[in-house]
């Protein structure tokens, strides 16, 4: 069965400080990984998905990379600001076209103005 | 039209009521997904719709009832919840094969 666990659970930066998120799976037979962001008692926001064949994947001030075979990835936000204040999960899919998303267990993420 | 909208933003019911859960999109998603979560926890999958058909059903209580009467519309009928099944339930949808699921904002449910 699929494990997805990320740290730290919780982390507080001041503005403006480049920081990395983390998230590791148990078993490296995946098709793709997929960061998202969710607000207090919203629902989730895709940020970037990275394929199984992708070493990483950029949008704006956010990088993501995958190590598929040491089941890692991580996020990296650059010039960080209030507004990143979320929580964030990564989200793996098997191989083999099911559908099912296993997601981890969230990194809280607090923006120091 | 990107959005997954869900009714309603909130629910309270007792363990006798008997209440739905909607979701809706309209953009030609034929996948179409139930996720539970509760507070500070991730998304747990409930059921996965394809192409209007149950293709996944995570081991859910029967008082949990999904429907998918067309390809726009996904339902969950609730009946004789428990307390426990207090949650955000939330909706989200994809193109089939597709990698990105698109959320909606969720229904708070509280059970009494």
């Amino acid at each position: 069965k699929q494990e997805v666990t990320q740290i730290p659970a919780a982390l507080s930066v001041p503005e403006g400080e480049n920081l990395v998120l983390n998230c590791s799976f148990t078993d490296s037979a995946i098709y793709n990984l997929q960061w998202f962001r969710q607000d207090p008692g919203k629902g989730l926001t895709s940020l970037l998905l990275i394929q199984s064949s992708q070493r990483e994947q950029t949008s704006g001030r956010l990088n993501a990379s995958l190590d598929k075979s040491s089941g890692r990835s991580t996020l990296y936000i650059a010039a960080s600001q209030p507004g990143d204040s979320a929580t964030y999960l990564c989200a793996v899919r098997p191989e083999g076209g099911n559908e099912k998303l296993t997601f981890g267990t969230g990194t809280r993420l607090t923006i120091i103005p | 039209d990107t959005e997954v909208t869900q009714t309603p933003k909130h629910l309270v019911m007792g363990m006798t009521n008997k209440k739905s859960l909607k979701c809706e999109q309209h953009m030609g998603h034929r996948a179409m997904y139930w996720y539970k979560q509760k507070a500070k926890k991730p998304p747990e999958l409930m059921f996965v719709y394809s192409y209007e058909k149950l293709s996944i059903n995570e081991s859910v209580p029967s008082r949990f009832s999904p429907e998918c009467p067309n390809s726009s519309l996904l339902n969950l009928h609730l009946h004789a919840l428990q307390p426990e099944d207090s949650a955000l339930y939330l909706c989200a949808s994809s193109l089939i094969g597709a990698e990105t699921q698109y959320f909606g904002p969720g229904t708070r449910l509280l059970v009494l």
